[in-house]
């Protein structure tokens, strides 16, 4: 298995609504980040985990709170969003941090309502 | 000023012409990505590159370190290439991305 998989590909949601995204691995990869993508701009990189601890946070609002029950599984829970929270959430692994390429997902097109 | 310059941000091409995108960068790196993001969003890692030349298939990706320069050549482009093509690099170990603006490439049949 080679991919990462994300779901959902799509997520309307209101802004007093609980909702999370998934983001899974199986390719032993002991790093997974989640980007923020707006339209027609590079992602920007919300937060890094480095074997299930969190070792990026790029000050990102506590409306978005990250997860890593385990080494090939990371969430984004999401709450109180606001719409312009709306856009593409990447995920991505790595063998290891920094040093090795890196396998994207297709992402979660979010809409917040 | 970006620490990641691409060049051009919008190519049109006609099918089979040879293209190139350019990338430049004015931090100390440990890698460069070359990337491809299709219009559904899902991104596709093309090449990693710390030195020298790298090819898959019509794909060649080159970088010289002295220059902070980087580039991806097309040969033979095909209407399918259309797509937008990120320039990435690492600083350090840190492990975070720091990416380009992207170049829109259009090849028309």
């Amino acid at each position: 298995d080679t991919e990462v998989t994300q779901t959902p590909k799509h997520l309307v949601m209101g802004m007093t609504n609980k909702k999370s995204l998934k983001c899974e691995q199986h390719m032993g990869h002991r790093a997974m980040y989640w980007y923020k993508q707006k339209a027609k701009k590079p992602p920007e990189l919300m937060f890094v985990y480095s074997y299930e601890k969190l070792s990026i946070n790029e000050s990102v609002p506590s409306r978005f709170s990250p997860e890593c029950p385990n080494s090939s599984l990371l969430n984004l829970h999401l709450h109180a969003l606001q719409p312009e929270d709306s856009a593409l959430y990447l995920c991505a692994s790595s063998p290891s941090q920094g040093r090795d390429g890196y396998t994207f997902g297709s992402g979660t097109r979010l809409t917040v309502v | 000023k970006n620490e990641v310059e691409q060049s051009p941000q919008n190519l049109t091409a006609q099918e089979g012409e040879f293209i190139t995108i350019n990338c430049s960068y004015s931090v100390g790196i440990s890698a460069l990505h070359w990337l491809q993001q299709h219009p559904g969003g899902g991104i596709v890692s093309l090449f990693m590159l710390s030195s020298g030349k790298k090819k898959h298939g019509r794909l060649i990706a080159t970088i010289n370190i002295q220059e902070k320069h980087s580039s991806l050549h097309i040969t033979a482009s095909h209407p399918r290439d259309s797509a937008v093509y990120i320039c990435a690099v690492n600083r350090g170990s840190q492990g975070n991305l720091i990416f380009g603006k992207g170049t829109k490439l259009s090849v028309k049949p």
